[in-house]
C-alpha cells in the first residue's frame, strides 16, 4: 500500500492568511493525487485532481503543486467559509486507492 | 454529475452482514461513464476506500477488506449495493457512496450524504 502523510493535522489561521498543508506520499506517485475538502456532517468535496487541476466552480484561492512524493496544497486567502478538513488522497496505485489522514482547518 | 443517496439499516449486530444500497439519479448505473464506489470514514477518523464496480460486473476491492466485501448493481432499480459480512465494532462508520467518472479516473467527484452504520448487539 501506498501511505499518505499530511501534515500538520491540525492548524489555526486567520482571515486572510496564506495557509499551506503538506502531503508525503511512500512512494512516487507521480502527478496522480487529489484534494477534498470536508465540512462537519457533510461528505468531501473534490477541489484538486491531478495534483494542481482546480475542478470546476471550486474557488480560484484554492491550488495545489507538486509531484513524485511531495505535494502541497495552499490557501491563498483564508476566508471563513474555508474551515474544514482537508484530505488529500492517491490513485497512482489505482485501484487502490488511499487517503491522508487530514489536516483540521480553524479559524484564529 | 449524477446524484447518490445511500440508504440501510443503522444499526447492524456483530457477526452479522452490513447492507447498503445506493440510489443513483441523473444518470445511468450502465452507461459505463462512471466507476460505483463505497469508501467509509471511522468516527473523527480519515477516509478508508472499500471498493468499486464498473459496468454492472467488474469489481475491484480493498486487499484489507476483500474476503468480506461485496459489491453489486441492480440495474432495473440504478442503485448499487454493498455487503460487507461478518462485522465487528471495528466496522462502525459513516458510508459513503461515491463515483468516479471514467474520462477522471481516480477522483471521486459525486458523493452521497453518507450513513451512519453503528456495529452493537
Amino acid at each position: 500500500d501506498i501511505q499518505m502523510t499530511q501534515s500538520p493535522s491540525a492548524l489555526s489561521a486567520s482571515v486572510g492568511d496564506r495557509v499551506t498543508i503538506t502531503c508525503q506520499a511512500s512512494q512516487d506517485i507521480s502527478k496522480f493525487l487529489n484534494w477534498y475538502q470536508q465540512k462537519p456532517g457533510k461528505a468531501p468535496k473534490l477541489l484538486i485532481y491531478d495534483a494542481s487541476s482546480l475542478q470546476p466552480g471550486v474557488p480560484s484561492r484554492f491550488s495545489g503543486s507538486g509531484s513524485g512524493t511531495y505535494f502541497t496544497f495552499t490557501i491563498s486567502s483564508l476566508q471563513p467559509e474555508d474551515i474544514a478538513t482537508y484530505y488529500c488522497q492517491q490513485y497512482d496505485n489505482e485501484p487502490s486507492y488511499t487517503f491522508g489522514q487530514g489536516t483540521k482547518l480553524e479559524i484564529k | 454529475q449524477v446524484q447518490l443517496q445511500e440508504s440501510g439499516p443503522g444499526l447492524v449486530k456483530p457477526s452479522q452482514t452490513l447492507s447498503l444500497t445506493c440510489t443513483v439519479s441523473g444518470g445511468s448505473i450502465s452507461s459505463g461513464n462512471y466507476y460505483w464506489s463505497w469508501i467509509r470514514q471511522h468516527p473523527g477518523k480519515g477516509l478508508e476506500w472499500i471498493g468499486y464496480i464498473y459496468s454492472t460486473e467488474s469489481t475491484y476491492y480493498n486487499p484489507s477488506l476483500r474476503s468480506r466485501v461485496s459489491i453489486s448493481v441492480d440495474s432495473s432499480k440504478n442503485q448499487f449495493s454493498l455487503k460487507l459480512n461478518s462485522v465487528t465494532d471495528a466496522d462502525s462508520a459513516v458510508y459513503y457512496c461515491a463515483t468516479e467518472d471514467t474520462t477522471t479516473k481516480g477522483s471521486f467527484d459525486s458523493w452521497g450524504q453518507g450513513a451512519l452504520v453503528t456495529v452493537s448487539s
